[in-house]
């Protein structure tokens, strides 16, 4: 069974540029949720989607946005990005509902 | 005061000991505890759920949840120097069995 599939494993872009993260969930998970993690500040929840709906956001400011698609898998997007969002993105996928979360390999993303 | 609190470490074991890493949490309402292992430059991985109250047993690793002093426990027997990571402790929230609260994380380090 496949696990949570991230691309790409790393990225480098400048300041002002924009990002877009794919992840793919474990067959059959229809949850998926984004966050970012950095040295400082540990494990950041971005936002959660199911069945294609947004239900729950972190407090990050609007250039931060995602979406999931109908087949489950889920994008997020980073415009105007700036030194500080240099950062691991971790997407993570959920079987059931208060059941645990499956994490892919992240996303690490360099701001220069 | 944080929402689930952790000690950050390091916490230091000699090989073949027993670890002992520990977690409260504030909410009441939830009803969904986990231990994650991360690896330096990894993701995390899910290691111990635990729903109920008392001890629950997989291998080597032993979690303990009390509901009513609000903390979660995991224990780690004989340990081993690749136990040595950083062990984030998860909640859900009482109102949502969806979103997690997460710990800072625990670094562990195992010495020969």
């Amino acid at each position: 069974k496949a696990g949570v599939t991230q691309t790409p494993r790393y990225l480098i872009k400048t300041r002002g540029q924009q990002v877009t993260l794919s992840c793919s969930p474990i067959s059959g998970h229809r949850s998926v949720s984004w966050y970012q993690q950095t040295p400082g500040q540990g494990l950041q929840f971005l936002f959660e989607y199911f069945s294609e709906t947004q239900r729950n956001k972190g407090n990050f400011p609007g250039r931060f946005s995602g979406r999931q698609f109908s087949n489950s898998r889920s994008e997020m997007n980073v415009s105007t990005l700036e030194l500080g969002d240099s950062a691991l993105y971790l997407c993570a996928s959920q079987q059931t509902l208060g059941g645990g979360y499956t994490f892919g390999s992240g996303t690490r993303l360099t701001v220069v | 005061q944080k929402e689930v609190e952790q000690n950050s470490g390091p916490l230091s074991v000699p090989e073949g000991a027993i670890a002992s890493l520990n977690c409260t949490y504030s909410d009441r309402g939830s009803q969904s505890f986990f231990w994650y292992r991360q690896y330096s430059g990894k993701s995390p991985e899910l290691i111990m759920s635990i729903y109920s109250n008392g001890d629950k047993e997989d291998g080597r690793f032993t979690a303990q949840l009390n509901k009513a002093s609000q903390y979660v426990s995991l224990l780690i027997r004989d340990s081993q120097p690749s136990d040595s990571a950083t062990y984030l402790c998860a909640v859900n929230r009482g109102d949502s069995n969806y979103q997690l609260i997460w710990g800072a994380g625990t670094k562990l380090i195992i010495k020969p």
